[in-house]
């Protein structure tokens, strides 16, 4: 079945730099969408990306879909004390699956 | 106005006995779902229905019963809850349409004792 790698699991980063998460299906993806989970809420959709080799910014976000159409990036820059939070890609063929998250903590 | 709403937000309750958590949305989707969100974050789909129809039903115990009275709203029933469940419990709607965004609630944290 289909299954939806997510690295890393956890992203510690000092404020004003850069991080990148990562995801890799085990199947080819007819879209992929990534979503944002405050602490103590619950997940926000951010994106959806769908053409192969798709790039989407959200002002310092920016979002990558493979040319293969099985893995995706989300690239932050700059990070603000308000990007906290646990970020999932979730992948879809026949079903859309999440993958575990990327949990991210900034340190001022 | 609340687009998903579910309740109640927080369960605390003994093993074995019987709890529902309901979901209702107004945003005029046609499909619904549940998630189960586990202490590591995971995001585990439970089940969905689209217009009243189950579409998706993935390996869950027995004990776990969802009900779609309309495509407004879906409820779950969990029967002789064991210590294994305590979760946070999502229900989400979206368009049936192959890749459709999800819209979550804001959750149901059961904590089984």
């Amino acid at each position: 079945g289909q299954q939806v790698m997510q690295i890393p699991q956890y992203q510690h980063v000092q404020e004003g730099e850069d991080f990148t998460t990562y995801c890799n299906s085990s199947t080819t993806l007819s879209n992929i969408q990534w979503y944002k989970q405050r602490p103590g809420g619950h997940p926000v959709f951010l994106i959806q990306l769908v053409k192969s080799g798709e790039v989407k910014k959200q002002k310092r976000l920016t979002f990558q879909f493979g040319e293969a159409k099985k893995n995706s990036s989300l690239h932050i820059t700059a990070t603000q004390t308000t990007d906290v939070g646990t970020y999932f890609c979730a992948g879809h063929d026949y079903k859309l699956s999440f993958g575990a998250g990327t949990t991210v903590t900034v340190r001022a | 106005d609340t687009a998903v709403s579910q309740t109640p937000k927080y369960l605390v309750t003994q093993m074995g006995n019987d709890k529902s958590i309901k979901c209702e949305q107004n945003l005029g989707h046609d499909t619904m779902y549940w998630y189960k969100q586990d202490s590591k974050k995971f995001l585990k789909i439970m089940f969905s229905y689209n217009n009243k129809e189950l579409i998706i039903n993935e390996t869950v115990p027995n004990r776990f019963s969802p009900k779609s009275p309309d495509k407004a709203h879906l409820n779950l029933h969990i029967n002789s809850l064991e210590l294994g469940d305590s979760a946070v419990y999502f229900c989400a709607s979206s368009q049936y349409k192959q890749g459709g965004k999800l819209f979550f609630g804001s959750g149901t944290q059961l904590s089984v004792l």
